[in-house]
């Protein structure tokens, strides 16, 4: 089965703190991406990539950067984190770019910036 | 962007069917139909996906409308465990995954 895994189920950081989010997959995966997800609005793209060292911006890519060193690792980073983005944060990773392609989740990280 | 409709909740007694309707009127021709659900806290799970033809897996049927402009995911013997937040999306050729509110899921026993 694919696995993907993510660092921390809950994490409690405080304003202008920088956050990191790890996010690994076992599949060989080509691409991976990274969405919040927040009551009523659903989850929302933030950035994805599809190769190691490549990255896209998503819908929502304000106030986040990523990084993909290694093809299976891809991490969310927050600058500088703010209360707007307390947030459920889920890890995806697809084989290839393909309209029938599936997306296997992570269980998500609940953040919380006081 | 083709979006979906689909309502907000619904409600299910134990081993029975259920039929999920979601409406994509604005769908095009290359657009696959996606189906995932998300069970309380854990991240979403793939449930079935076609584009003209209605499919079968383990997991349940998807029925596709002739005109592709709706569409119903059919969980043939719903149980506790089916209880989840159910997303309909459609993949374009940008290859968004674009997930609404979906349709929350209410299996009573």
């Amino acid at each position: 089965d694919v696995k993907v895994t993510q660092s921390s189920r809950y994490l409690v950081k405080r304003t202008g703190e920088k956050v990191f989010l790890e996010c690994v997959q076992d599949m060989d995966h080509e691409n991976m991406f990274w969405y919040r997800q927040d009551p009523g609005l659903g989850l929302r793209l933030i950035y994805f990539s599809y190769d190691v060292k490549m990255k896209e911006k998503g819908d929502i890519p304000e106030g986040y950067s990523v990084s993909r060193e290694k093809k299976e690792r891809f991490s969310l980073i927050l600058e500088s984190a703010s209360t707007n983005q307390t947030s459920m944060y889920l890890c995806a990773s697809s084989p290839i770019l393909a309209t029938q392609e599936t997306q296997y989740f992570g269980p998500g990280t609940r953040l919380l910036v006081l | 962007d083709a979006k979906t409709t689909q309502p907000n909740s619904m409600e299910s007694n134990e081993e029975e069917p259920v039929h999920l309707p979601c409406n994509h009127s604005t769908i095009s021709g290359t657009d696959y139909i996606h189906w995932y659900r998300q069970l309380p806290s854990q991240g979403p799970e793939y449930v079935i996906h076609g584009l003209t033809s209605n499919v079968n897996n383990r997991m349940a049927s998807l029925a596709i409308a002739e005109d592709r402009k709706s569409s119903t995911l059919i969980l043939h013997r719903a149980t506790l465990r089916d209880a989840a937040v159910y997303y309909c999306i459609l993949r374009d050729v940008d290859n968004d995954m674009r997930f609404g509110a979906g349709t929350r899921l209410t299996v009573k026993p």
